[in-house]
Parts: C-alpha cells; sequence; structure tokens
C-alpha cells in the first residue's frame, strides 16, 4: 500500500463549486504539505503544517483552506472553485529531519483538477 | 524571500552526461535537494547536499558551493528512462518558515 494517499485522483467541477482534496499518510511523519503545479511552474506551496495544532500559509494560499484533522489527515479546500485553479495537486510529508537538516518530502500520486 | 533559477529543458543522447545547474537566492540556507519527476508521476528524491562538494550515488552526483549559491545535479551514463523532470529546492531557516522552496523543473529528454 502507498504510504501517501490522495482523494480523488482526478476531479472535474465547476466554477463556483466547493471542492476538498484529502490527503492521508502511514509514514507517521508530523509534517504535511499541500502543493500546486502547474506546466514551467515547478511546485508552489500551498499551506503547509508541521503538526496537528500548527496551519502555516505557503506562498499562494488564497482562495484554499486546509483542515489537519489528525497526524495522519490534511485536507484541502477550495471554497468557491475558479478556472486558474486547473492544477495538478500534490500532498507531500516529511519527518523533522536528522541529518544537517534534510527534510525529505514524500508526495502522493497527485489529484488532477479541472474546473470549468 | 527565495527563489531559484535552473535551466527550462536539455536533451542529450542515452550514454551522455548532463548537468543541471541551480542558482539559488535565500532568506536562510539549511541544504539544497533535488528531486526528479516522471510524467504523470510524483516528484521522488535524489539527494541532498548541505556542506559543500560533491555527493556521489550511483550514476548521479549532486555538488554544492555555498559560497556561490550554487549547486548542479549530474546525470552519468544517461538512460532513457531518466527522462523526466528535475527540481532543485531549498530550505530556508525558522526565520522564513523552515520550507522547502522548489525551483521551476527542468526537464530532461534523452533520446537513442
Amino acid at each position: 500500500d502507498a504510504d501517501v494517499t490522495q482523494t480523488p485522483r482526478n476531479r472535474i467541477t465547476k466554477t463556483g463549486k466547493r471542492i476538498m482534496l484529502e490527503c492521508s499518510q502511514t509514514k507517521g511523519h508530523d509534517r504535511m504539505y499541500w502543493y500546486r503545479q502547474d506546466p514551467g511552474l515547478g511546485l508552489r506551496l500551498i499551506y503547509y503544517s508541521f503538526d496537528v495544532k500548527d496551519i502555516n500559509k505557503g506562498e499562494i494560499s488564497d482562495g484554499y483552506s486546509v483542515s489537519r484533522q489528525a497526524q495522519a489527515k490534511f485536507s484541502l479546500s477550495l471554497e468557491s472553485a475558479i478556472p486558474n485553479q486547473t492544477a495538478l495537486y500534490f500532498c507531500a510529508t516529511s519527518d523533522r529531519g536528522s541529518r544537517q537538516g534534510q527534510d525529505t518530502q514524500y508526495f502522493g500520486p497527485g489529484t488532477r483538477l479541472t474546473v470549468l | 524571500g527565495q527563489s531559484l533559477e535552473q535551466p527550462s529543458e536539455v536533451t542529450a543522447v542515452e550514454g551522455a552526461i548532463v548537468q543541471i545547474n541551480c542558482t539559488y537566492q535565500t532568506s536562510g540556507f539549511y541544504g539544497l535537494s533535488w528531486y526528479q519527476q516522471h510524467d504523470g508521476g510524483a516528484p521522488t528524491f535524489l539527494s541532498y547536499n548541505a556542506l559543500d562538494g560533491l555527493e556521489e550515488t550511483g550514476r548521479f552526483s549532486s555538488f554544492l558551493s555555498r559560497s556561490d549559491s550554487y549547486g548542479y545535479l549530474l546525470l552519468q551514463e544517461l538512460q532513457m528512462k531518466d527522462s523526466a523532470s528535475y527540481f532543485c529546492a531549498v530550505r530556508d531557516g525558522k526565520a522564513a518558515g523552515n520550507k522547502l522552496t522548489f525551483g521551476g523543473g527542468t526537464r530532461v529528454l534523452v533520446k537513442p
């Protein structure tokens, strides 16, 4: 079984709809992240959480919200979806790291979201 | 803030050597990471450099010069399966959120 899972894997929705993307992990990591990937723009951080009571905005948090329901679960919501939120969304996890500040991230398979 | 620059695309033939450069600006610096992503797949971790010098892992090596804010990923004995996008990423310090920032990625195309 995969260590980091995302649901759904694909989703088509309409402008103005609320949508939730879910992420679960079995790695026992404290840190979880949501990224967005657009062609040519790499991975951009939306929100991140270093433990259940810690939520932080990333570089592109406008239009998104998150919930850390448990150590293993981190969900991303689009309150009112718009077409420019069409993208590939990745969830990732990491441990605190031990080697000179290393923070290896483990990514889920991604959710392809299309907003019409 | 943080910014990273890497070439957008590199093409090479099987068996060749490719070097992907990455320059960065960051308010705090812990280390430089590299990730590989095949089309339709998730990024996967390749290497990490916290100190100056070369780290070798099989056919792939990664180099860091902290004084030059520069690093590179070296892909040797290229194989068709190495066709993928490669991202450099820096981890900044606590004052900047202690998070990873990724470059835009370099698409490597390996030809027969």
